[in-house]
């Protein structure tokens, strides 16, 4: 139980295009879920947790216009890097986090690698 | 704040041998703690938390930890490491009862073991 999915496993997109990420909950229902970033050989830096039916709420530094997420439902999450440069080329990863009543942790998906050209 | 610090960044190891990781925190408020393992094209896996019960906590995989308040140091342990235990390891700290749950990742930590 407890898996997280994420769509597609990597991507290649030209530069100035933009890009979803899914990040589904398959066998549980996240009203939070988190997105992070991760650079080659580098730890992961939290970008934005996203809340079901709420805007997602921005680390310091994570511009909201580029990152844009949506949680629409309890079991899917968004993130779409607009207008992509060389620059966002990065490993994202979502979690979610079971709804109270659950075990109350964070499932990480296996990760989406975007290769910006 | 808080901050978790990974003392090594690679660690290696003789498979049967035992493994070490060390990890210390910052945290004004009672932290909870946790080690993750990032297998290559795999998701993170929690081994275990610590989340103010017992100070020793044992995880899946034969790894345990010992939150050590004295010494802000939550080390990962194995007393015989295997050779699939080679992964990036993350020490994780979130302050307890946080109601934005947010999780700081440490650096991490990779191990390798040797046959």
């Amino acid at each position: 139980g407890a898996v997280v999915s994420q769509h597609p496993s990597w991507v290649i997109c030209k530069s100035g295009t933009s890009v979803k990420i899914e990040c589904r909950s398959l066998d549980f229902q996240a009203t939070t879920m988190f997105w992070y970033r991760q650079f080659p050989k580098q730890s992961l830096m939290l970008m934005a947790t996203s809340n079901e039916g709420s805007k997602a709420t921005y680390e310091q530094g994570v511009e909201k216009d580029k990152f844009l997420i949506n949680h629409a439902s309890l079991t899917l999450s968004t993130l779409t890097v607009t207008s992509a440069h060389p620059e966002d080329s990065s490993f994202y990863i979502c979690s979610a986090r079971d709804r109270p009543g659950g075990r109350g942790e964070q499932y990480f998906g296996p990760g989406t690698r975007l290769t910006v050209t | 704040a808080q901050s978790v610090t990974q003392l090594d960044s690679h660690v290696s190891v003789s498979e049967g041998t035992p493994v070490l990781l060390r990890c210390n925190y910052s945290s004004s408020y009672s932290p909870s703690l946790f080690w993750y393992v990032q297998h290559p094209n795999k998701g993170l896996q929690l081994l275990l938390k610590y989340t103010s019960a017992a100070t020793l906590v044992k995880g899946i995989n034969g790894f345990e930890a010992e939150f050590k308040k004295s010494e802000t140091s939550f080390h990962l342990t194995k007393p015989s490491a295997h050779m699939s235990d080679a992964a990036e390891y993350f020490c994780v700290v979130s302050r307890a009862g946080d109601s934005s749950y947010k999780l700081i990742f440490g650096s991490g930590t990779r191990l390798l073991v040797r046959p």
